[in-house]
């Protein structure tokens, strides 16, 4: 069955250091998102992307954030300069675009910022 | 803004029925979902419910949607081990129906 892979599963930074979160959506797929969940609190929607580019994002996603979709096949996001409470689950997920709501999630990268 | 809420924990025997509780705050939601996660895994959409239905059965699951009190609750049936996870209850935005909000999941834990 198709899935959702992302990579890596967790990573470990520096506050002020780069991050770039990888993901594989399923490959017939036109919707991909980004959501993440601190540990404790509610899965949080960050942005959506549909071709090529931000279709919507929440205000989480500030200037620190970006999503691309370099090869037709990765999506990322990008942290350019993390803080200690960008430390969380990161999820990434993929639709068809129906209108329903399913969403197909990876497994989730945790990143933890010292 | 939108809101969903939900238990954290739930604790069953091996055999019992399951009922995982959720409220919401956006009437206007054309959709509500729950969603799995089992250790290790991504999300996984065990089910939804159109905004104007009031029950939906599919196996094992019964989910039973009060509109006017906006709670949404997932019966699970016979419940077993394997059944162990988190449960998240979602709505759909009312501008995007693929943006999700998502409560913090209640933890279901099945004894034998």
């Amino acid at each position: 069955e198709p899935e959702v892979t992302q990579t890596p599963s967790h990573q470990v930074t520096q506050m002020g250091q780069e991050v770039i979160l990888r993901c594989v959506p399923i490959s017939n797929h036109l919707y991909f998102y980004w959501y993440r969940q601190i540990l404790g609190q509610k899965v949080e929607f960050l942005v959506s992307f549909y071709n090529n580019e931000i279709s919507e994002k929440s205000e989480i996603f500030d200037d620190q954030f970006s999503v691309e979709r370099p090869d037709g096949s990765n999506f990322t996001l990008k942290i350019r300069s993390t803080k200690l409470e960008d430390s969380a689950m990161y999820f990434c997920a993929s639709s068809t675009g129906q209108g329903t709501g399913e969403l197909f999630f990876g497994e989730g990268s945790r990143l933890t910022v010292l | 803004g939108e809101d969903v809420e939900q238990s954290l924990f739930l604790s069953v025997r091996e055999g019992d029925s399951s009922v995982i509780n959720c409220t919401y705050t956006d009437s206007s939601s054309t959709y509500l979902y729950w969603y799995k996660q089992e250790p290790g895994a991504g999300l996984q959409l065990l089910t939804y419910i159109f905004s104007n239905m009031d029950m939906k059965q599919d196996q094992r699951l019964t989910v039973l949607l009060n509109k006017k009190d906006k709670h949404l609750s997932l019966r699970i049936a016979d419940t077993q081990t394997g059944d162990s996870a988190i449960y998240f209850c979602a709505e759909s935005s009312k501008e995007n129906t693929d943006k999700l909000i998502f409560g913090t999941g209640t933890r279901l834990q099945v004894f034998p």
